[in-house]
């Protein structure tokens, strides 16, 4: 079955603009995260949807936000881009249960702000 | 919070073993994972253990959990090439759809 796909896979914004990126997860999984990866800080929980309702949060600023919609197809939002939103940002489905968590990653949106 | 702690690289001879060290932070975390990025893409799971287990062994993946020490280790049998990545430990210190992931450690692969 198809894994995780994001959109887009690159894309560079300027400061102050505001970007939307997109998450499929694998079919019949009903949890997507979404995590920012820096070379600074490393692998940062942004958030995590399941069934359409935000069920954990990360630390970052109201400017990050996301939602999920019936099919479980998740997008996030970044607002008023700072040059430091420059990132790797992946998503990660999972059936959601609460087992063993194993998450699938798609390979990711590189967001480069100027 | 605290972070979990890696070291940062590790350099090793194609057929030798790699051991790659991790220290995570919650000693209540229930699952303690190992995942591996190859360059441009994403994580990709390679193992996980069960935090009341002491070793759990996958092909040429051996996992040891020392709890007391909240130490988390993966050996890597005959490395290959191919093993040539990124490799993160993480824990599941706040519910197992949000992880606490290290910085990450860069095994190279010398043919």
């Amino acid at each position: 079955k198809a894994g995780v796909t994001q959109t887009p896979r690159y894309l560079i914004k300027t400061r102050g603009q505001q970007v939307t990126l997109s998450c499929s997860p694998i079919s019949g999984h009903r949890s997507v995260s979404w995590y920012q990866q820096t070379p600074g800080q490393g692998l940062q929980f942004l958030f995590e949807y399941f069934s359409e309702t935000q069920r954990n949060k990360g630390n970052f600023p109201g400017r990050f936000s996301g939602r999920q919609f019936s099919n479980s197809r998740s997008e996030m939002n970044v607002s008023t881009l700072e040059l430091g939103d420059s990132a790797l940002y992946l998503c990660a489905s999972s059936l959601g249960l609460e087992d063993t968590g194993e998450l699938f990653f798609g390979e990711g949106s590189r967001l480069t702000v100027l | 919070g605290e972070d979990v702690e890696q070291s940062l690289f590790l350099s090793v001879r194609e057929g030798d073993s790699s051991v790659i060290n991790c220290t995570y932070t919650d000693s209540s975390s229930t699952y303690l994972y190992w995942y591996k990025q190859e360059p441009g893409a994403g994580l990709q799971l390679l193992t996980y253990i069960f935090s009341n287990m002491d070793m759990k062994q996958d092909q040429r993946l051996t996992v040891l959990l020392n709890k007391k020490d909240k130490h988390l280790s993966l050996r890597i049998a005959d490395t290959q090439t191919g093993d040539s990545a990124i490799y993160f430990c993480a824990e599941d210190r706040y519910g197992n759809n949000r992880l606490a992931f290290g910085k990450g450690n860069q095994v190279v692969v010398i043919p």
